[in-house]
């Protein structure tokens, strides 16, 4: 079956414009995850999305970064007034439930963000 | 807090011999613990997970890895490595009473020699 996609795989930007990176989750899962992935780093986690529940944002580093889920399945994340320090490659995943914490994430490709 | 703590920016061995990729968490509470690989211009993928039961756990491709309690550590371990098991390794944590934020450690890129 088709796995998590991510659109677009790279994209380029100039300081202080907005960008929308989309994740399209596995179909039939709850569960979405947005993680960032900088250079010699690990995954930092951004926002989570189950169901119909208010999304743990806690993640989110500043109040530039933004994300909805729209229907229960497709996710946005906005970042408004792009910074260097926002380029990195954003993950998405997705799971089952998510309820309980064991769930495996899938994750989609990622998109590659540079911010010149 | 949660945190995960992967020691090693990067692990070198040859092929056939065993690897060790260690991996220490703190949590405030009782612990998931998952391993990941990236491969090269690949996403994420899942190796293994520890949820309760048995501390040895079997995954993907030949790993494994155990979950001690006292030492707070799940080092992903392969008793022959091959030159394909070459990659970036992660490990993650999840407090299964605190939420559904996973914490990931920075990686560990292992490097198997032919």
């Amino acid at each position: 079956g088709a796995g998590v996609s991510q659109s677009p795989s790279n994209k380029v930007t100039e300081k202080g414009k907005d960008v929308e990176l989309r994740c399209d989750p596995i179909s039939g899962h709850t569960a979405l995850y947005w993680y960032r992935q900088s250079l010699g780093q690990g995954l930092e986690f951004l926002i989570y999305f189950q169901g119909n529940s208010a999304p743990d944002k806690s993640g989110l580093p500043s109040d530039r970064f933004s994300a909805e889920r729209t229907g229960g399945s497709v996710s946005t994340l906005t970042i408004q007034r792009t910074q260097q320090e926002d380029s990195a490659v954003y993950l998405c995943a997705s799971s089952v439930t998510g309820i309980g914490g064991a769930d495996t994430q899938y994750f989609g490709p990622g998109t590659r963000l540079t911010v010149l | 807090a949660q945190s995960v703590a992967q020691p090693e920016d990067q692990v070198n061995v040859a092929e056939g011999n065993p690897l060790t990729v260690k991996c220490t968490y703190s949590v405030s509470g009782n612990p998931y613990l998952f391993w990941y690989v990236q491969y090269p211009n690949r996403g994420l993928q899942f190796l293994l997970k520890y949820i309760t039961g048995d501390n040895l756990v079997k995954g993907s491709y030949g790993f494994e890895a155990e979950f001690n309690k006292s030492q707070t550590s799940f080092h992903l371990k392969k008793p022959s490595a091959l030159v394909s098991d070459s990659a970036l390794y992660f490990c993650a944590v999840r407090d299964r009473g605190g939420g559904f934020k996973t914490i990931f450690g920075a990686g560990t890129r292992l490097f198997v020699k032919a």
